[in-house]
Protein backbone atom coordinates (compact mmCIF):
# COMPACT_ATOMS: atom_id res chain seq x y z
CA UNK A 1 0.00 0.00 0.00
CA UNK A 2 1.24 3.49 -0.84
CA UNK A 3 2.47 5.60 2.23
CA UNK A 4 3.70 8.98 3.15
CA UNK A 5 7.28 8.99 4.09
CA UNK A 6 9.27 11.76 6.06
CA UNK A 7 12.68 13.03 6.61
CA UNK A 8 14.50 13.18 8.57
CA UNK A 9 13.28 10.78 11.30
CA UNK A 10 14.61 12.72 14.06
CA UNK A 11 16.28 16.60 14.01
CA UNK A 12 18.44 18.00 16.91
CA UNK A 13 18.78 21.97 16.53
CA UNK A 14 19.91 24.91 18.23
CA UNK A 15 17.08 27.68 19.05
CA UNK A 16 17.20 30.15 16.53
CA UNK A 17 18.66 28.23 13.33
CA UNK A 18 16.32 27.18 10.87
CA UNK A 19 14.58 23.54 9.79
CA UNK A 20 13.12 22.01 6.75
CA UNK A 21 11.43 18.72 7.74
CA UNK A 22 10.43 16.90 4.02
CA UNK A 23 7.70 14.54 2.91
CA UNK A 24 7.01 12.71 -0.11
CA UNK A 25 2.93 12.35 0.01
CA UNK A 26 1.13 9.67 -1.70
CA UNK A 27 1.38 10.38 -5.47
CA UNK A 28 -1.81 10.58 -6.95
CA UNK A 29 -3.12 12.45 -3.57
CA UNK A 30 -3.72 16.29 -4.50
CA UNK A 31 -4.18 17.88 -0.48
CA UNK A 32 -1.23 17.76 2.00
CA UNK A 33 -1.51 18.82 5.26
CA UNK A 34 1.29 19.57 8.73
CA UNK A 35 0.68 18.28 12.14
CA UNK A 36 2.55 18.56 15.62
CA UNK A 37 2.07 16.53 18.27
CA UNK A 38 4.18 17.92 21.44
CA UNK A 39 4.93 15.11 23.62
CA UNK A 40 2.17 14.25 25.90
CA UNK A 41 -0.47 16.62 24.15
CA UNK A 42 -2.88 16.52 21.04
CA UNK A 43 -1.95 16.52 17.48
CA UNK A 44 -2.89 19.67 16.19
CA UNK A 45 -3.55 20.82 12.90
CA UNK A 46 -0.99 23.26 11.39
CA UNK A 47 -1.40 24.23 7.35
CA UNK A 48 -3.08 22.34 4.46
CA UNK A 49 -1.72 23.14 1.26
CA UNK A 50 -3.80 22.86 -2.55
CA UNK A 51 -3.20 23.32 -5.90
CA UNK A 52 0.38 24.69 -5.03
CA UNK A 53 -1.42 27.61 -2.04
CA UNK A 54 -2.18 27.65 1.64
CA UNK A 55 -5.98 26.30 1.88
CA UNK A 56 -5.90 26.55 5.85
CA UNK A 57 -3.79 27.48 8.94
CA UNK A 58 -4.32 27.37 12.34
CA UNK A 59 -2.90 30.13 14.86
CA UNK A 60 0.28 28.03 15.89
CA UNK A 61 1.47 29.01 11.80
CA UNK A 62 2.83 32.04 12.19
CA UNK A 63 5.29 34.14 10.10
CA UNK A 64 7.99 31.50 11.46
CA UNK A 65 6.59 28.48 9.27
CA UNK A 66 6.52 28.27 5.53
CA UNK A 67 5.18 25.59 3.47
CA UNK A 68 6.67 24.40 0.06
CA UNK A 69 6.14 22.15 -2.90
CA UNK A 70 9.36 22.71 -4.49
CA UNK A 71 8.85 19.73 -7.46
CA UNK A 72 6.15 17.23 -8.33
CA UNK A 73 6.81 15.04 -4.97
CA UNK A 74 8.16 16.68 -2.22
CA UNK A 75 6.60 18.81 0.40
CA UNK A 76 8.51 20.68 2.78
CA UNK A 77 7.94 22.33 6.55
CA UNK A 78 9.91 25.52 7.27
CA UNK A 79 10.76 26.80 10.44
CA UNK A 80 12.57 30.20 9.75
CA UNK A 81 14.11 30.43 13.59
CA UNK A 82 13.22 27.44 15.66
CA UNK A 83 11.91 27.93 19.52
CA UNK A 84 12.64 25.79 22.64
CA UNK A 85 8.47 25.14 21.94
CA UNK A 86 8.58 24.14 18.35
CA UNK A 87 10.19 20.68 19.85
CA UNK A 88 8.05 18.19 18.54
CA UNK A 89 6.62 15.18 16.22
CA UNK A 90 5.65 16.60 12.87
CA UNK A 91 3.24 14.47 10.83
CA UNK A 92 2.78 15.30 7.46
CA UNK A 93 -0.39 14.14 5.75
CA UNK A 94 -1.81 13.63 2.34
CA UNK A 95 -5.24 12.80 0.78
CA UNK A 96 -6.83 12.29 -2.17
CA UNK A 97 -9.90 14.91 -2.29
CA UNK A 98 -11.75 17.29 -0.24
CA UNK A 99 -13.59 14.75 1.32
CA UNK A 100 -11.66 11.44 1.57
CA UNK A 101 -12.97 8.31 1.48
CA UNK A 102 -10.28 6.92 3.99
CA UNK A 103 -9.27 9.80 5.61
CA UNK A 104 -6.13 11.51 5.95
CA UNK A 105 -2.46 9.55 5.17
CA UNK A 106 -0.08 10.28 7.99
CA UNK A 107 3.73 9.80 7.64
CA UNK A 108 5.98 8.55 10.00
CA UNK A 109 6.74 11.79 11.43
CA UNK A 110 10.00 13.73 12.44
CA UNK A 111 10.95 14.47 15.23
CA UNK A 112 12.12 17.92 16.36
CA UNK A 113 14.20 18.66 19.17
CA UNK A 114 15.52 22.19 19.56
CA UNK A 115 17.85 22.69 21.85
CA UNK B 1 -13.68 26.43 18.42
CA UNK B 2 -14.59 22.46 17.56
CA UNK B 3 -13.73 20.35 20.69
CA UNK B 4 -12.81 16.65 20.83
CA UNK B 5 -13.05 15.05 23.84
CA UNK B 6 -12.54 11.51 24.60
CA UNK B 7 -12.64 9.06 27.64
CA UNK B 8 -11.13 6.60 29.47
CA UNK B 9 -7.89 8.48 29.36
CA UNK B 10 -6.38 4.97 29.68
CA UNK B 11 -7.17 1.49 30.03
CA UNK B 12 -6.22 -1.80 30.63
CA UNK B 13 -7.58 -5.18 29.64
CA UNK B 14 -6.46 -8.70 29.29
CA UNK B 15 -6.64 -10.46 26.09
CA UNK B 16 -9.71 -11.38 24.82
CA UNK B 17 -11.78 -8.76 26.41
CA UNK B 18 -13.88 -6.53 24.64
CA UNK B 19 -13.61 -2.52 24.97
CA UNK B 20 -15.28 0.64 24.02
CA UNK B 21 -13.54 3.68 23.47
CA UNK B 22 -15.95 7.01 23.62
CA UNK B 23 -15.56 9.96 21.66
CA UNK B 24 -17.33 13.26 22.28
CA UNK B 25 -17.49 16.53 20.37
CA UNK B 26 -18.70 20.18 20.03
CA UNK B 27 -18.22 21.44 16.34
CA UNK B 28 -20.26 23.88 14.24
CA UNK B 29 -21.01 22.54 10.99
CA UNK B 30 -20.19 18.85 11.44
CA UNK B 31 -18.81 17.01 8.45
CA UNK B 32 -16.92 13.70 9.39
CA UNK B 33 -15.42 11.59 12.37
CA UNK B 34 -12.53 9.81 11.92
CA UNK B 35 -10.51 7.11 14.52
CA UNK B 36 -7.02 6.43 13.94
CA UNK B 37 -4.87 4.19 15.44
CA UNK B 38 -1.19 4.90 17.09
CA UNK B 39 1.49 3.03 17.99
CA UNK B 40 4.45 4.34 17.59
CA UNK B 41 4.48 7.19 15.50
CA UNK B 42 1.96 7.68 12.55
CA UNK B 43 -2.16 7.64 13.22
CA UNK B 44 -3.24 4.59 11.26
CA UNK B 45 -6.47 5.45 9.95
CA UNK B 46 -9.24 2.87 11.11
CA UNK B 47 -13.01 4.81 10.25
CA UNK B 48 -14.65 7.67 8.85
CA UNK B 49 -18.21 8.10 10.31
CA UNK B 50 -20.46 10.69 8.34
CA UNK B 51 -24.09 9.47 8.84
CA UNK B 52 -25.93 8.52 12.09
CA UNK B 53 -26.82 5.11 13.02
CA UNK B 54 -24.91 3.44 10.43
CA UNK B 55 -21.84 1.10 11.83
CA UNK B 56 -18.64 1.04 10.73
CA UNK B 57 -17.04 -2.66 10.94
CA UNK B 58 -13.46 -4.23 10.38
CA UNK B 59 -12.88 -7.28 11.73
CA UNK B 60 -13.16 -6.98 15.35
CA UNK B 61 -13.09 -3.21 15.24
CA UNK B 62 -16.57 -1.59 14.78
CA UNK B 63 -17.28 2.41 14.94
CA UNK B 64 -20.68 3.96 15.13
CA UNK B 65 -21.79 7.46 15.26
CA UNK B 66 -24.50 9.50 17.10
CA UNK B 67 -25.09 12.73 15.47
CA UNK B 68 -27.59 13.60 18.14
CA UNK B 69 -26.05 13.16 20.76
CA UNK B 70 -22.92 14.20 19.23
CA UNK B 71 -20.65 11.32 20.13
CA UNK B 72 -19.23 8.48 18.37
CA UNK B 73 -18.15 4.74 20.12
CA UNK B 74 -15.05 2.59 19.05
CA UNK B 75 -15.62 -1.36 19.83
CA UNK B 76 -13.02 -3.65 19.91
CA UNK B 77 -13.92 -7.46 20.62
CA UNK B 78 -11.62 -10.53 21.51
CA UNK B 79 -8.59 -7.54 22.11
CA UNK B 80 -4.86 -8.85 21.39
CA UNK B 81 -1.93 -7.24 22.74
CA UNK B 82 -1.20 -5.82 19.41
CA UNK B 83 -4.07 -3.76 19.87
CA UNK B 84 -2.17 -1.88 21.94
CA UNK B 85 -1.48 1.58 21.11
CA UNK B 86 -3.35 5.10 21.73
CA UNK B 87 -6.77 5.63 19.55
CA UNK B 88 -7.47 9.10 17.97
CA UNK B 89 -10.68 10.41 17.31
CA UNK B 90 -10.64 13.64 15.31
CA UNK B 91 -13.36 15.48 13.74
CA UNK B 92 -13.78 17.61 10.78
CA UNK B 93 -16.06 20.38 10.00
CA UNK B 94 -17.55 22.01 6.69
CA UNK B 95 -15.21 24.64 6.66
CA UNK B 96 -12.45 22.55 5.85
CA UNK B 97 -10.03 19.93 6.06
CA UNK B 98 -8.63 20.30 9.08
CA UNK B 99 -8.76 17.87 11.51
CA UNK B 100 -9.23 18.99 15.10
CA UNK B 101 -8.10 15.99 17.53
CA UNK B 102 -8.96 14.45 20.90
CA UNK B 103 -6.64 13.52 23.76
CA UNK B 104 -6.90 10.15 22.63
CA UNK B 105 -7.42 6.91 24.69
CA UNK B 106 -3.83 4.71 25.60
CA UNK B 107 -5.31 0.84 25.44
CA UNK B 108 -2.96 -1.87 26.78
CA UNK B 109 -4.12 -5.21 26.39
CA UNK B 110 -2.20 -7.53 28.74
CA UNK B 111 -1.80 -11.06 27.78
Amino acid sequence: EPEVTQTPSHQVTQMGQEVILRCVPISNHLYFYWYRQILGQKVEFLVSFYNNEISEKSEIFDDQFSVERPDGSNFTLKIRSTKLEDSAMYFCASSAGTVPIRGQFFGPGTRLTVL
Amino acid sequence: EDKVVQSPLSLVVHEGDTVTLNCSYEVTNFRSLLWYKQEKKAPTFLFMLTSSGIEKKSGRLSSILDKKELFSILNITATQTGDSAVYLCAVRDNAGNMLTFGGGTRLMVKP
